[in-house]
Parts: C-alpha cells; structure tokens; sequence
C-alpha cells in the first residue's frame, strides 16, 4: 500500500518558468511532510518542510503547499533554473516520528 | 565536511557473501536511521536508533540483516549471506531528537550482488 503518491515519474518545465511538483497521501494521520532533492549518486538533500497547522510554507525559490481536506501538497519552484534539474521526493510522517514515507519521486528536467 | 558519511561508497558481492556498511552520523545527531532505495522508489525505512538503542526494525529487515550503532556515535550494517534482491543503494540519515526532524542523508552505499 503506497501512502505517499507522485504519479507523475518525470517533468520538463523552460528555465524561468514555474515548476510544479504534486505530491499526494492517503493517511490522515500524516502531520509534518517534506521535499527531498536527489542529484545522481548522492544522498537526497532536505529542501522544505511544512506542518499540517501551515497551509503554506516558502523559502527563497521554494513554496510547498498543503490542502488537508485533499491530502494533496505541492511544491513550486519560482523561476525554475537548469540547477534544480534532480529528482525531487516527497516525504510524509507524523509528529516525534522517527521514519518518512517517500513517495517514488519526480524526476524535474529543466530546459535552457 | 561535517555531513553524514558512508563508507564504501560501492560494494560488489558474490551470493553469500557477508557484506558490512558504516555510516558516520552528524555529530550532535542522536537519531541514526537506515533505508534503502531500490530503483524507481523512494527510500523505504529499515531501522532506527536513538543513541545507541535501536528502536525500530522495518520487516524490510530479515534475520539476515543486523545493525548496531556501539556508543551512539557511528552505525554498521551488516547483510549476511547476501541474494540477488539485496542489490539496493543504502542510505543513512541522521537527526536531531525533536517533534518535527529533517533528516541529513548520506551520499549511500550502492551494493551489487552477482
């Protein structure tokens, strides 16, 4: 049973452009999520984070957006540069948890 | 550099064989956990621990499988008799102990059975 869901495997976006990274989860007891970047042959780097009291958290580039009602959160990535070209995760838990639910990944391709 | 370290960073195996991974954690970090990533997936948990306790064992984790993390500093993880369906990239992490943790991952161990 997979809990945490990005059905979309690949996206190609212009630079400049908005990215849009969906992300979606089927247990209601998830309360803090995360987004995950992976470059080939490293470890995924943390890029944002947001709690289930946020509908919304930013930070530079990056907004993640959370509708609970939906158990759906996206991540935007504004201006997409040909840098944020990876693999990007997302991540689901529940407070004090010790482990994340990954979804499978979005590989994002950005365009020069 | 004071991230999260694995070594090796590539292991390559014959069916059978015993097979040990390290992973140095951050240094404040008392949370270490271990996942694996097979390809196309996302990081699937295996364990955790909190100091030097192990806290958590995924059923991922068959008796073949074994960590220990002595004195709460660095882990190992050892996979015995080692199968094909082993082959993984294995990944540590490690944390701070609070309600909302990011986890810092280590770059990983690509193991290959033959």
């Amino acid at each position: 049973d997979q809990q945490v869901k990005q059905n979309s495997p690949s996206l190609s976006v212009q630079e400049g452009r908005i990215s849009i990274l969906n992300c979606d989860y089927t247990n209601s007891m998830f309360d803090y999520f995360l987004w995950y970047k992976k470059y080939p042959a490293e470890g995924p780097t943390f890029l944002i984070s947001i709690s289930s009291i946020k509908d919304k958290n930013e930070d530079g580039r990056f907004t993640v957006f959370l509708n609970k009602s939906a158990k759906h959160l996206s991540l935007h990535i504004v201006p997409s540069q040909p840098g944020d070209s990876a693999v990007y995760f997302c991540a689901a838990g529940t407070s004090g948890t010790y482990k994340y639910i990954f979804g499978t990944g979005t590989r994002l391709k950005v365009l020069a | 550099d004071t991230g999260v370290s694995q070594d090796p960073r590539h292991k390559i195996t014959k069916r059978g064989q015993n097979v040990t991974f390290r992973c140095d954690p951050i240094s404040e970090h008392n949370r270490l956990y271990w996942y694996r990533q097979t390809l196309g997936q996302g990081p699937e948990f295996l364990t955790y621990f909190q100091n030097e306790a192990q806290l958590e064992k995924s059923r991922l984790l068959s008796d073949r499988f074994s960590a220990e993390r002595p004195k709460g500093s660095f882990s190992t993880l050892e996979i015995q008799r080692t199968e094909q369906g082993d082959s993984a990239m294995y990944l540590c992490a490690s944390s701070l102990a609070s309600s909302y943790n990011e986890q810092f991952f280590g770059p990983g161990t690509r193991l290959t059975v033959l």
